[in-house]
């Protein structure tokens, strides 16, 4: 199976600063590629899909990249709501795989 | 409203069963393949199963095949999943997901572009 590693585990940041958040799959999942984000009690929700295309509601300042082996989702300035744990999952392959989640907390 | 709504978690003991159920609305329900998917503390985010929209086609993550049953219920806008020879290591979150279908200009991508509220199952003698 392709195995995702998400980095970092917790990133610690300001709100208006940026983030990024990387995920690396063992093997190339082409751009099959998507991004949740999940909120405490709630469940993911999916914010990114094939890689790079945000799904519906969520604003631009969020947007996704990369391709095979390396992708990064990128909030380019960070405000009270987008503080949440994001997992990015691979669809290219069977069985579909989740990375472990990446948390963003306030600094 | 579109919707999905879990129920039939609870407290089994090991080697139990359980069968999960999932509500759809709001959607054509008999459009899309549909998954349960599963979050714990120690495994995180799981994808267990898939069953197509007609409901000809499944497909199982290891961990659960053979022990796992998904189905579906097109007149009901439902599925089902049937869980026997339950283990402590099936506690979890389990929630059900619609798998959307996008395309953007030549490229088709899939994604859980949504999700019940999720049901607990907890495996404990």
């Amino acid at each position: 199976e392709i195995v995702m590693t998400q980095s970092p585990v917790t990133l610690s940041v300001s709100p208006g600063e940026r983030a990024t958040l990387s995920c690396r799959a063992s093997r190339s999942a082409s751009s099959n590629l998507a991004w949740y984000q999940q909120k405490p009690g709630q469940a993911p929700r999916l914010l990114i899909y094939g890689a790079s295309t945000r799904a519906t509601g969520f604003p631009a300042r969020f947007s996704g990249s990369g391709s095979g082996t390396e992708f990064t989702l990128t909030i380019s300035s960070l405000q009270s709501e987008d503080f949440a744990v994001y997992y990015c999952q691979q669809y290219n392959d069977w069985p579909r795989t989740f990375g472990q989640g990446t948390k963003v907390e306030i600094k | 409203e579109v919707q999905l709504l879990e129920s039939g978690g609870g407290l089994v003991q090991p080697g139990g069963s359980l069968r999960l159920s999932c509500a759809a609305s709001g959607f054509t329900f008999s459009s899309y393949a549909m998954s349960w998917v599963r979050q714990s503390p120690v495994k995180g985010l799981e994808w267990l199963s898939l069953i197509s929209d007609g409901g000809g086609s499944t497909s199982y993550a290891d961990s659960v095949r053979g022990r796992f049953t998904i189905s579906r219920d097109n007149s009901k806008n439902t599925i089902y999943l049937q869980m026997n020879s339950l283990r402590a290591e099936d506690t979890a979150v389990y929630y059900c997901a619609k798998d959307g279908y996008y395309c953007t200009g030549t490229s088709c991508y899939n994604a859980f572009d949504m999700w019940g509220q999720g049901t607990v199952v907890t495996v404990s003698p």
